[in-house]
């Protein structure tokens, strides 16, 4: 079993529509999350930075952990052409140091 | 913002050749990372370092070597490429969150 679980995809959504990612891990020690997003022939960038269980909120954005479910989701709301990517779940130990953990990555193509 | 500079974007080489993957990241991390990432094998981790002249073993590090000579510089060296090496490099720093460069797309031919 993979320490992190997600959906591979791809996934594909009319503009407009709300989008849920999401990831399941095994390790119940990981206490910091983030979500990458990663467009075509570049690097992958960073989203969303979360330690506790609960939601944060950036924009269009909104980033769950559930650590007693061990499952983190990403929404996005009003999605947009422009959110078309492959989006990665990272986990990890420490607040800092330390190697993360990702998921596959999720493909999500949102459709004009 | 911080910011990770990988040194090619593209790069083809020729089997057998020693080649050498330069990352600079300005933000003063002490993390640094090396990943290669293939459709359907995700990131993986081929080595990192904590601190000057220091590294660890990643997942895949058979066939490469790093160097940490300076704090901001990390460089990724393929001993004698070979054709199963041919993939998307990216190099990443982190202090809490971790910050990736575009990628350095390598061909060994």
């Amino acid at each position: 079993q993979k320490e992190v679980e997600q959906d591979p995809g791809p996934l594909s959504v009319p503009e407009g529509a709300i989008v849920s990612l999401n990831c399941t891990y095994s390790n119940s020690a990981f206490q910091y999350f983030m979500w990458y997003r990663q467009y075509s022939r570049k690097g992958p960038e960073l989203l969303m930075y979360t330690y506790s269980s609960g939601n944060k909120e950036d924009g269009r954005f909104t980033a769950q952990v559930d650590k007693s479910s061990k499952y983190i989701s990403l929404f996005i709301r009003d999605s947009q052409p422009s959110d078309s990517a492959t989006y990665l779940c990272a986990m990890t130990l420490y607040n800092q140091g330390g190697k993360l953990i990702f998921g596959q990555g999720t493909e999500l193509s949102v459709k004009p | 913002d911080v910011k990770v500079t990988q040194s090619s974007r593209y790069l083809v080489k020729r089997t057998g050749e020693k080649v050498f993957l330069e990352c600079v990241q300005d933000m003063d991390h002490e993390n640094m990372f090396w990943y290669r990432q293939d459709p359907g094998l995700g990131l993986r981790l081929i080595y990192f370092s904590y601190d000057v002249k220091m590294k660890e073993k990643g997942d895949i590090p058979e066939g490469y070597s790093v160097s940490r000579e300076k704090k901001e510089r990390f460089s990724l060296i393929l001993e004698s490429a070979s054709t199963n090496q041919t993939s998307m490099y990216l190099c990443a720093s982190r202090r809490t969150a971790l910050h990736f460069g575009d990628g350095t797309r390598l061909s060994i031919l």
